[in-house]
């Protein structure tokens, strides 16, 4: 694989369930972060993490969380769905030098 | 609070320029991000400003003024795949990325 890897690529969900995001890298950046993207509203910081071992709370952290136990993986969790979190999920990576993030393809999300 | 504001939609012709304005207000500034969307598709980077004045990458160019809290981009010769959505985002004091809600750009023949 070359880049960010993010499954599955769309899921429907019933309100209250479990789900887990996942999002790999191969490109050995440091720094991670997962973003949920609403219409009309610019994309939003859920959680991110600056190098393996390490996490910290975006713009929009309530009914996620996230765990960086190694480089290339960074899997987002929803403990019990909700409406409201109905979005697109974007996975990025940067390296901490450059900064420039880069975007996996994204999850469609869909909670009923 | 932290606001970043771009037009939500602009249309122009094929082969013509167009300008996209970014204006921003935000705790501490390091640096300015234009990332262009397709439909559908992920955010890809188009370019990076933090020192005042025009960075030229081919068909596209960036335009920084830090006193004015003011971007452009700016996209020359359009062509119909320049169709997408152009999101500029400002990386604030905590290093972190402000993201404004992005311009849907419509190119017509």
């Amino acid at each position: 694989i070359a880049g960010i890897t993010q499954a599955p690529t769309s899921q429907i969900l019933a309100a209250g369930r479990r789900m887990t995001l996942r999002c790999t890298q191969d490109m050995r950046h440091n720094a991670m972060y997962w973003y949920r993207q609403d219409l009309g509203l610019g994309l939003r910081l859920i959680h991110y993490s600056n190098t393996a071992g390490t996490t910290g709370k975006g713009e929009v952290p309530d009914g996620y969380s996230v765990s960086r136990a190694n480089t290339d993986d960074f899997p987002l969790t929803l403990a019990s769905a909700v409406p409201s979190q109905t979005s697109v999920y974007f996975c990025a990576s940067s390296d901490l030098t450059t900064d420039t993030q880069y975007f996996g393809p994204g999850t469609r999300l869909t909670v009923l | 609070g932290q606001n970043i504001d771009q037009p939500t939609e602009m249309t122009a012709t094929e082969g013509a320029i167009v300008q996209i304005n970014c204006t921003y207000q935000t705790s501490g500034f390091n640096g300015l991000f234009w990332y262009q969307q397709h439909a559908g598709e992920a955010p890809t980077f188009l370019s990076y400003n933090v020192l005042d004045g025009l960075e030229e990458k081919g068909r596209f160019s960036s335009f920084l003024s830090r006193s004015k809290g003011y971007s452009y981009l700016l996209l020359k010769e359009l062509q119909m795949k320049d169709s997408a959505s152009y999101l500029c985002a400002v990386r604030d004091s905590n290093y972190q990325l402000i993201w404004g809600a992005g311009t849907k750009l419509i190119i017509k023949p």
